[in-house]
């Protein structure tokens, strides 16, 4: 099983459409919690760390349940600049090791 | 701004040549994690580095690839003999400050044919 699992989609959603993204994790014991946006051949980049209480960045809202151990990200009114992979990321750690463990992405592409 | 600068971009070579990735971080870093991406895989850590001694390697095949960082400017990946399976993604990254993630390089698309 791996650390974490995202279905890889892809979402195909018109413009102005809500969606949401799932993410589970398997160690109980990860502390940080992430989502990253990877456009085409380019590198992931930070979209919002995901807080116990929710938190919200404009459109963008992060959901994380430990007692689950899930994760989601809800993007409201899509645009197209939406259109990327989107990567879900755990902190792990073991022993004075910690490190960012990364689901394999959901493709989202938003339709004109 | 490039926080982080990986070089070569593209690299494309012949199966059995060696093979060095570059990894700057511009305002210099003792943490830097190499990560490895492919379609099937998704993105897979190799090995990092804290205080530019390698801490955890054990994602990286030991009988090819060879990671060292050293100095808090440079790190390099080596593969030696590479093999057309190593074609993918390799990224590096630093991170950006407590709780907010990392910085990853614009990474170096490697091909071995």
């Amino acid at each position: 099983r791996k650390e974490v699992e995202q279905d890889p989609g892809p979402f195909n959603v018109p413009e102005g459409a809500t969606v949401a993204f799932n993410c589970t994790y398997s160690n109980s014991a990860s502390q940080s919690f992430f989502w990253y946006r990877q456009d085409c051949r380019k590198e992931p980049k930070l979209l919002m760390s995901v807080y116990s209480s929710g938190n919200e960045d404009g459109r963008f809202t992060a959901q994380l349940n430990r007692a689950s151990q899930y994760i989601s990200l809800l993007i409201r009114d899509s645009k197209l600049s939406d259109s990327a992979t989107y990567l879900c990321v755990v902190e792990g750690y073991g022993g004075a090791t910690n490190k960012l463990i990364f689901g394999t992405g959901t493709l989202l592409a938003v339709q004109p | 701004d490039a926080r982080v600068t990986q070089t070569p971009r593209h690299k494309v070579t012949e199966m059995g040549q060696e093979v060095t990735m570059r990894c700057q971080p511009i305002l210099g870093h003792n943490t830097v994690f190499w990560y490895r991406q492919t379609m099937m895989q998704g993105l897979e850590l190799l090995a990092y580095f804290r205080n530019r001694a390698p801490l955890d390697d054990s994602g990286m095949p030991k009988d090819r690839f060879s990671a060292e960082m050293p100095d808090a400017t440079l790190a390099t990946l080596k593969i030696q003999p590479s093999e057309p399976r190593d074609s993918a993604v390799y990224f590096c990254a630093i991170p950006t400050g407590e709780s907010y993630g990392y910085t990853f390089g614009s990474g170096t698309r490697l091909t071995v044919v």
